[in-house]
């Protein structure tokens, strides 16, 4: 019963580096969503997808992108990192049925961008 | 979008007291709804609220749903070591998606 798996846990980046977070989750759910978390800022969604081949623009999209091919995994690029990006990315999933069904929350990847 | 306030950004109690915390919304919500983030981990659901005035509990814990729609109250009794976290409340925001607040830091004292 994995939930929602993110990989890497932790990344050092130089800036102008380019990469992947991975989320997959495996309860078959439509929405996926990614958020970054700062400190006293709470989560601040990035993008978010309400199913495959479908995507959208949250809060703070700059300087990320995403594609959802399938159902189970939804990717976050950086194209171009900052220190700006320094910060904790979770991805986290639900049921499309409604707003009732609960996020359900990776454990997060750690990125600093030097 | 929309924004929300949680009141104490951080708070350190002994072990065995009862904690108070709350959050605010400068709109009005259908939905409430609090999490717990444990150190290193991704947030978990604790209480979720959907009527105005609704009291729920959870163990230890017990939310409220303010009958403004603007705010929501969340307590914890006989707090213990393991409450330790930062607690965040949600609300419904566009596309389906939720709005966090900044989060209350919780510290137990042994």
């Amino acid at each position: 019963n994995a939930g929602v798996t993110q990989t890497p846990k932790f990344q050092v980046l130089k800036t102008g580096q380019s990469m992947t977070l991975q989320c997959a989750q495996d309860m078959n759910h439509e929405y996926m969503s990614w958020y970054r978390q700062d400190p006293g800022m709470g989560l601040r969604l990035i993008h978010y997808s309400v199913g495959a081949g479908i995507t959208d623009q949250g809060e703070v999209p700059n300087g990320y992108n995403v594609s959802r091919s399938t159902t189970e995994d939804f990717p976050l690029r950086l194209l171009s990192a900052a220190p700006s990006q320094t910060s904790v990315y979770f991805c986290a999933s639900r049921p499309r049925t409604g707003m009732r069904s609960p996020l359900h929350f990776g454990n997060g990847t750690r990125l600093t961008v030097t | 979008g929309q924004q929300l306030n949680q009141s104490p950004q951080s708070m350190f109690i002994q072990e065995g007291e009862d904690v108070s915390m709350n959050c605010t919304s400068s709109s009005i919500f259908n939905t409430w709804l609090w999490y717990k983030q444990d150190p290193g981990e991704g947030p978990v659901l604790l209480i979720a609220l959907y009527k105005a005035g609704e009291l729920t509990s959870n163990g230890r814990l017990t939310a409220q749903f303010g009958i403004t729609r603007k705010d929501s109250f969340l307590n914890i009794s006989a707090s213990i070591p393991s409450d330790v976290g930062i607690y965040f409340c949600a609300g419904p925001n566009y596309g389906q998606n939720f709005v966090f607040g900044p989060g209350t830091r919780l510290s137990v004292l042994p």
